[in-house]
């Protein structure tokens, strides 16, 4: 069982490029979710899709966009990268109820 | 809003001592409660949960107890290994499934 697969695990961007950041699950969840992750500030929601064809923001969307391509795959994009956006980004997946999430195991993105 | 505050760290313990992880919430109503673990170079993993008041979550020797009187969930293990090192999260959800997270506290155990 793969649970989470995030692809790339690495990548390094120069300012103004774009690229997204592809998540698969195979547990069929429902909600799936892209945080990203800085030092001393936790895990910050980006964006998030509680269903199949429904994408919301979450508190720092600003500069990306997301694609709920269909049950399995969530994807992120940065349309124009920026230093700022140097990161580590986890995509996640929960299903119904208090079950908590799984995360994957995360994408390290370098914008210089 | 919703919060989570989380004892700052890092934290450094020697193997076998006693480990406490501080975590208080702020938020309107009872939310399920959690733990997660971050080993390096991974992602996160759920460790443990607490659903109602007074439920004690417990995984791998590790225990928190919810409790509504002082609105803390805090991370307890009787004997730390050096297998423990890692980054610990409390965070909490209303059942949207939208969970807050803390910051995170770094645990260093040395042999």
């Amino acid at each position: 069982n793969a649970g989470v697969t995030q692809t790339p695990k690495f990548q390094v961007l120069k300012t103004g490029q774009s690229m997204t950041l592809q998540c698969a699950q195979d547990m069929n969840h429902n909600s799936m979710y892209w945080y990203r992750q800085d030092p001393g500030m936790g895990l910050r929601l980006i964006y998030y899709s509680a269903s199949e064809g429904t994408t919301d923001k979450g508190e720092v969307p600003n500069g990306y966009n997301v694609s709920r391509l269909n049950k399995r795959e969530f994807s992120l994009r940065l349309e124009s990268a920026a230093p700022s956006q140097t990161s580590v980004y986890f995509c996640a997946s929960s299903g119904s109820g208090v079950g908590g999430y799984t995360f994957g195991s995360g994408t390290r993105l370098t914008v210089v | 809003g919703d919060s989570v505050t989380q004892m700052e760290g890092p934290v450094t313990l020697s193997e076998e001592a006693f480990l406490t992880i501080n975590c208080t919430y702020t938020a309107t109503g009872y939310p399920s409660l959690f733990w997660y673990v971050q080993y390096p170079g991974e992602g996160l993993q759920l460790l443990l949960k607490a659903t109602k008041a007074d439920d004690k979550g417990s995984n791998k020797g590790f225990e928190a107890t919810y409790r509504k009187e002082t609105t803390s969930f805090h991370l307890e293990k009787g004997s730390v290994q050096v297998s423990d090192s890692a980054v610990y999260f409390c965070a909490l959800d209303f059942g949207n499934e939208k969970l807050t997270f803390g910051t995170g506290t770094r645990l260093t155990i040395i042999p």
